[in-house]
């Protein structure tokens, strides 16, 4: 079983749609919490960074992380065509980068 | 401002050849990575350099070897290319931020017959 499991999608939604992007976990250890974007042929780039329980939110995204349920989610509002990309899910046990473990990545695109 | 620069962005190879993945920050990390993306593995790390002079194994370091030439560079050498190597490689770079953020190349696309 791997550590973090992302559905990969695709996932296909109208432009202006909310979406909700999940991840699960399985090492009750993780403190730290990234979504890293990553459009096509591009390399990622971060989006949201949350450390431990909790909410974030930035413009139109919103990471959520529930460490009791060991699941965390990334909400986009009002989504654009420019929104299209790959969003990886990442955490790690400690702040070093050497550490962290990264989900598979879910495709989504958004129809115009 | 160039970031992290990859070269080459594509390579084809024969089993058994070798190459060198060049990487380049311009941003005064000290610390560097060396990462492969397969499809339903998501990123994992290869080597990684956390300073000029240091390297060490990450996840998958078989068949390959790395040199931290200096604080700009970190080259990634694949001595006996094997066609489980075909992958998208990508090198990144990290602040000694507490984020950790990891600022990444645009890859290099390598095939292995």
């Amino acid at each position: 079983q791997k550590e973090v499991e992302q559905d990969p999608g695709p996932l296909s939604v109208p432009e202006g749609a909310i979406v909700s992007l999940n991840c699960t976990y399985s090492n009750s250890a993780f403190q730290y919490f990234m979504w890293y974007r990553q459009y096509s042929r591009k390399g990622p780039e971060l989006l949201m960074y949350t450390y431990s329980s909790g909410n974030k939110e930035d413009g139109r995204f919103t990471a959520q992380v529930d460490k009791s349920s060991k699941y965390i989610s990334l909400f986009i509002r009002d989504s654009q065509p420019s929104d299209s990309a790959t969003y990886l899910c990442a955490m790690s046990m400690y702040s070093s980068a050497s550490k962290i473990i990264f989900g598979s990545g879910t495709r989504l695109s958004i129809r115009p | 401002n160039a970031g992290v620069t990859q070269t080459p962005k594509f390579q084809v190879l024969k089993t058994g050849q070798s190459m060198t993945l060049q990487c380049a920050q311009d941003m005064n990390h000290n610390s560097m990575y060396w990462y492969r993306q397969d499809p339903g593995m998501g990123l994992r790390l290869i080597y990684y350099s956390a300073s000029e002079g240091t390297t060490d194994k990450g996840e998958v370091p078989n068949g390959y070897n790395v040199s931290r030439l200096n604080k700009r560079e970190f080259s990634l050498r694949l001595e006996s290319a094997a066609p489980s190597q075909t992958s998208v490689y990508f090198c990144a770079s990290s602040s000694d931020s507490p984020t950790g953020e990891l600022f990444f190349g645009e890859g290099s696309r390598l095939t292995v017959l």
